[in-house]
């Protein structure tokens, strides 16, 4: 069946710095959307891909949707501590999927 | 507007007892998706409906497991009985359009449920 997959699967980084996750489909994917879950909270949702290679972004964070439409990943520059919490990928494909996520940590 | 509204919030009980999880849409949504979230199984997609209906049930678990939606703006979950292993947060989320995955969807704060 369909998976999605994510790395890494938990990322440290000292405020300031940039962070990126990736997301791998075994499947080809219709699109892709991305999820952000606060600790305690539940997931939000962030933006959609939909076109081969389609880049997105809102202020500080960047989507991108690869040309083959099995991968994606999400950058964001200059971290802060706002931005700490888990960030989904799911991938709609033969289903609907989530990804594990990637769990950020942003140290002051 | 108002978001998606699950209740309980949380609930604890024992084993063998039935759980019943209810989730409110946001009005106009048509698209209704029941989550499960674990540590160990990530966020599973249980349910979802359109219209009311039940499209795709693959991801429920056991016949323990069942949902039903009888009007576009309720939705029930229940586990009956209840096992330690259905301990887990559960997430109730809607979206406009039909088929999961192809509008934004909205979740609940979700219940979280402990089985003793």
């Amino acid at each position: 069946g369909q998976q999605v997959m994510q790395i890494p699967q938990y990322q440290h980084v000292q405020e300031g710095e940039d962070f990126t996750t990736y997301c791998n489909s075994s499947t080809t994917l219709s699109n892709i959307q991305w999820y952000k879950q606060r600790p305690g909270g539940h997931p939000v949702f962030l933006i959609q891909l939909v076109k081969s290679g389609e880049v997105k972004k809102q202020k500080r964070l960047t989507f991108q949707f690869g040309e083959a439409k099995k991968n994606s990943s999400l950058h964001i520059t200059a971290t802060q501590t706002t931005d700490v919490g888990t960030y989904f990928c799911a991938g709609r494909g033969q289903n609907f999927v989530f990804g594990p996520g990637t769990r950020l940590s942003v140290l002051p | 507007d108002a978001g998606v509204i699950q209740s309980p919030r949380h609930e604890v009980t024992e084993m063998g007892q039935e759980v019943t999880l209810r989730c409110k849409p946001i009005s106009g949504h048509n698209s209704l998706f029941w989550y499960r979230q674990t540590m160990m199984r990530g966020l599973e997609l249980l349910i979802y409906f359109n219209n009311n209906v039940p499209i795709d049930d693959s991801g429920m678990p056991e016949d323990r497991f069942s949902a039903k939606m009888p009007n576009a703006s309720f939705s029930t979950l229940k586990i009956q009985p209840s096992e330690p292993r259905d301990s887990a947060v559960y997430f109730c989320a809607s979206s406009r359009g039909q088929g999961a995955g192809n509008q934004p969807q909205h979740f609940g704060d979700g219940t979280r449920l402990s089985i003793l």
